[in-house]
């Protein structure tokens, strides 16, 4: 089956580093995508890894590592604005279809 | 960059009639437009696949008699919610994708339907 988890809540302190994690379980792998969401509006594309290793994107970073079925979003120096929904999707393959995870809710605190 | 829309952004219909949500690519033709469903703090679940000229093809448990979708040309898809009841109020989420790189997917606004 089709199997995407990620933490369903985290908090972290502006200015900090945040690491939320992502492992999947899928019968095909086209790539790995993380979207933020805002309550209330469409997700925002982040970053892709379909090869192994860390992409770095300014703030955000994203890790993949396919052996372990396995990818985490990084965050680095935390904005208030930054609480909102992150969330895990996987390209299943041949259909390029999206599998989304439950997403995290980051809460950013003063 | 790639801009997807949807229209309308919120809707509100008694129980029994029908709603027509549309999705447009706005500067790029999509060979495949998605649509999604995402309930109060949950993730977005994929409704059905939709390609241009051809049949959508709907996720297990989808009704495909319920929620009709239309892919008249490469920039226009749209999803109509049939005989609408309380529980299809939700929020619907349109992607199109390009088919170029990576496939990326580039997600519409997005509908807030209530049924009352």
């Amino acid at each position: 089956g089709q199997n995407i988890d990620q933490p369903t809540e985290m908090t972290a302190t502006e200015g900090a580093i945040v690491q939320i994690n992502c492992t999947y379980q899928t019968s095909g792998f086209n790539g790995l995508f993380w979207y933020q969401q805002h309550a209330g509006e469409a997700p925002t594309f982040l970053s892709y890894n379909v090869l192994d290793g860390l992409e770095e994107k300014g703030r955000f970073s994203s890790f993949l590592s396919r052996s372990k079925g396995y990818s985490y979003l990084l965050l680095k120096e935390l904005q208030m604005k930054d609480s909102a929904s992150y969330l895990c999707a996987v390209n299943g393959g041949a259909t390029n279809k999206l599998i989304f995870g439950t997403g995290t809710l980051l809460a950013v605190q003063p | 960059g790639a801009v997807v829309s949807q229209h309308p952004s919120r809707v509100i219909c008694k129980s029994g009639t029908s709603v027509k949500i549309e999705c447009r690519s706005l500067d790029f033709q999509a060979t495949t437009m998605f649509w999604y469903r995402q309930f109060p703090k949950q993730s977005l679940m994929l409704m059905a696949t939709s390609n241009e000229g051809s049949k959508a093809t709907y996720e297990q448990g989808v009704e495909k008699d319920k929620f009709l979708i239309n892919h008249a040309s490469l920039t226009l898809s749209t999803l109509t919610v049939t005989s609408a009841h309380p529980e299809d109020s939700s929020f619907y989420i349109c992607s199109a994708a390009t088919g170029r790189l990576f496939n990326e997917q580039y997600f519409g606004p997005g509908t807030r339907l209530t049924v009352t």
